[in-house]
């Protein structure tokens, strides 16, 4: 009954590799976030989709592509992944009405050799 | 952007202390937050507030939301062992493009001695 959840847990792989980190959120919200957080524990947004739609979409280097197929699921892809991209990802999810209120999964910890 | 300026950095309590920290912003927020993070898992959401110079508790929780807008501040009473975990403020602007975009502070790193 997990209410947002990620894979994998851990991911470790090569630099220059492509991967993909899933979420799935069985809450029924409408939006879904990807968020990353650094050594320094620090959160930034880095996507945000409503009914599969793209809302936000900061300055994250275009080597990653979110994909919305429906909307209880957000995928991150990331291509030719660098050793900077080594971080903890977390997906999160919220009502329409209530977008402050997000509830995060897990988190994904993605580290780059 | 905005910018969230949270403090202390970290802090070591005896178990039955109250805590404080606070957020600042060099902006005005519509909504500030206050989440909680154990290791290894994501942020839960403690408290929300929407009101300038609403105070909300939950527990042994309090957060008061600034009158300027510009900062809010968590207590913690009595606290416990459990208590222990990274406390993140954080701010949102509403609607238009910063629909759904927090903004979070660095954090406040609490470890509390039994």
């Amino acid at each position: 009954d997990t209410a947002v959840s990620q894979t994998p847990k851990y991911l470790v792989t090569q630099m220059g590799n492509d991967k993909s980190i899933k979420c799935e959120q069985n809450l029924g919200h409408d939006t879904m976030y990807w968020y990353k957080q650094d050594s320094k524990k620090f959160l930034k947004i880095m996507f945000s989709y409503n009914n599969k739609e793209l809302i936000i979409n900061e300055t994250v280097p275009n080597r990653f592509s979110p994909k919305s197929p429906d909307k209880a699921h957000l995928n991150l892809h990331i291509n030719s992944l660098e050793l900077g991209d080594s971080a903890v990802y977390f997906c999160a999810s919220s009502q329409e009405d209530r977008e402050d209120e997000q509830f995060f999964g897990p988190g994904t910890r993605l580290t780059v050799l | 952007g905005q910018q969230l300026n949270q403090s202390p950095q970290s802090m070591f309590i005896q178990e039955g202390e109250d805590v404080s920290m606070n957020c600042t912003s060099s902006s005005i927020f519509n909504t500030w937050l206050w989440y909680k993070q154990d290791p290894g898992e994501g942020p839960v959401l403690l408290i929300a507030l929407y009101k300038a110079g609403e105070l909300t508790s939950n527990g042994r929780l309090t957060a008061q939301f600034g009158i300027t807008r510009k900062d809010s501040f968590l207590n913690i009473s009595a606290s416990i062992p459990s208590d222990v975990g990274i406390y993140f403020c954080a701010g949102q602007y509403a609607g238009g493009t910063s629909y759904g975009k927090l903004t979070f502070g660095q954090g406040t790193i609490l470890t509390v001695h039994p």
